[in-house]
């Protein structure tokens, strides 16, 4: 695809559910990252993956969020046992190499946890 | 542990009034200053990447500078179509992540 997609575009759950927000980044980016942006807020790093490894996950809140790439290709974040502080939307950014290049973002995911 | 901190929170302009949104960042070492673009419900669209102090970048009325501590978004003669939250956020030389700062929410009124 031309750039990063991101699914669903909405999703609303209930507190204490599972849930699992998918990425495809632009095809031939090595590089992927998670972040979090709070109502009016900027965005928080979550994880970053260079191919299928995560050399950095310092950003996880808590042991609820964890999250995998496969492929070298779409990336999938999982939130288990969700708690209402967990709103917010999530974007996925790819990147060509990594280090000094730009990163290109998706639409984001949309969360509300009931 | 790396800073960015922008300003003005909101800006409010007419169109046509020239202004600049500022950055400032404290970072062990600059990797790249970088400056998005967010219109509401969507995702960040990439800008600017500044490298050293005293480069400058230009697209259409946008103008990005930086310096040592700081870098500025001068917007000439702004149009509604402007009318976005800028972003900005650096890049450290020992990771890849970005830390963001909160934005200034640009208002251009016609």
């Amino acid at each position: 695809g031309a750039g990063v997609s991101q699914s669903p575009s909405n999703k609303v759950t209930e507190k204490g559910k599972d849930v699992e927000l998918r990425c495809d980044p632009i095809s031939g980016h090595t590089a992927l990252y998670w972040y979090r942006q709070r109502l009016g807020q900027g965005l928080e790093f979550l994880i970053y993956f260079q191919g299928n490894s995560a050399p950095d996950k310092s950003g996880l809140p808590s042991d609820r969020f964890s999250a995998e790439r496969t492929g070298e290709s779409v990336s999938t974040l999982t939130i288990q046992r969700t708690q209402q502080e967990d709103s917010a939307v999530y974007l996925c950014a790819s990147q060509a190499g990594g280090g000094g290049n730009e990163q290109f973002f998706g639409p984001g995911t949309r969360l509300t946890v009931l | 542990e790396d800073q960015v901190t922008q300003s003005p929170e909101a800006l409010r302009l007419q169109e046509g009034e020239s202004s600049s949104l500022n950055c400032s960042y404290t970072v062990s070492g600059l990797r790249g200053l970088f400056w998005y673009r967010q219109d509401p419900g969507k995702g960040p669209e990439f800008l600017f990447t500044l490298y050293s102090a005293g480069e400058e970048k230009e697209k259409e009325r946008l103008k990005a500078t930086l310096t040592k501590k700081e870098s500025f978004l001068h917007i000439t003669a702004p149009k509604p179509e402007d009318s976005a939250t800028y972003l900005c956020a650096v890049g450290e030389t020992s990771g890849s992540r970005l830390t963001f700062g909160e934005g200034t929410q640009l208002t251009v009124n016609p």
